[in-house]
């Protein structure tokens, strides 16, 4: 069974600018989580989507929004980048009321 | 709300050395806990987890168990191979997202 994707894995982008990473979920994982990663402050939850519905957010500026697909795919998008976006993000899927979260690679995103 | 904390890193050992990396939790209930490990370059792998009290988890010579009265998910190998570098990350799930740990760098050395 094929693991979680990420697309792209590395992005650079200037600030004030916009992105959008994609993940895509194991087969039959329903749930998608996306995590920040960063030297200082770890790795913090963004927030979580399942069957196209946010379900939870962590504490993050509104800037930072996701949305779900029917296919359970997941997009996340950053609008007017700042420096200290600058981060390895990470998407997570699990099954419906599961615990286990399966993590993809990373979008590596470096903000100039 | 829930956390956990992990000893700091990082940690240096030989080949075939006994492995501890610390790790406590704070939460209501009794959570799920979990050890995620994450190689240079990659994403987070699950190596183990454990659902209630006294539960051991294991993977690939790894274990850790779910102490209620100390609250603690140590990490334990008893003999690390150099493949076996990599940052370690203690998780409990806190119902709706995974609360991590900092991280402890481990380097095994040949």
């Amino acid at each position: 069974k094929a693991g979680v994707t990420q697309t792209p894995r590395y992005l650079i982008k200037t600030r004030g600018q916009q992105v959008t990473l994609s993940c895509s979920p194991i087969s039959g994982h329903r749930s998608v989580s996306w995590y920040q990663q960063t030297p200082g402050q770890g790795l913090q939850f963004l927030f979580e989507y399942f069957s196209e519905t946010q379900r939870n957010k962590g504490n993050f500026p509104g800037r930072f929004s996701g949305r779900q697909f029917s296919n359970s795919r997941s997009e996340m998008n950053v609008s007017t980048l700042e420096l200290g976006d600058s981060a390895l993000y990470l998407c997570a899927s699990s099954l419906p009321g599961g615990d286990e979260q399966y993590f993809g690679p990373g979008t590596r995103l470096t903000v100039t | 709300g829930d956390s956990v904390t992990q000893m700091e890193g990082p940690v240096t050992l030989s080949e075939e050395a006994f492995l501890t990396i610390n790790c406590t939790y704070t939460a209501t209930g009794y959570p799920s806990l979990f050890w995620y490990v994450q190689y240079p370059g990659e994403g987070l792998q699950l190596l183990l987890k454990a659902t209630k009290a006294d539960d051991k988890g294991s993977n690939k010579g790894f274990e850790a168990t779910y102490r209620k009265e100390t609250t603690s998910f140590h990490l334990e190998k008893g003999s690390v191979q150099v493949s076996d570098s990599a940052v370690y990350f203690c998780a409990l799930w806190a119902g709706n997202d995974m609360r991590f740990g900092a991280g402890t760098r481990l380097t095994v050395k040949p």
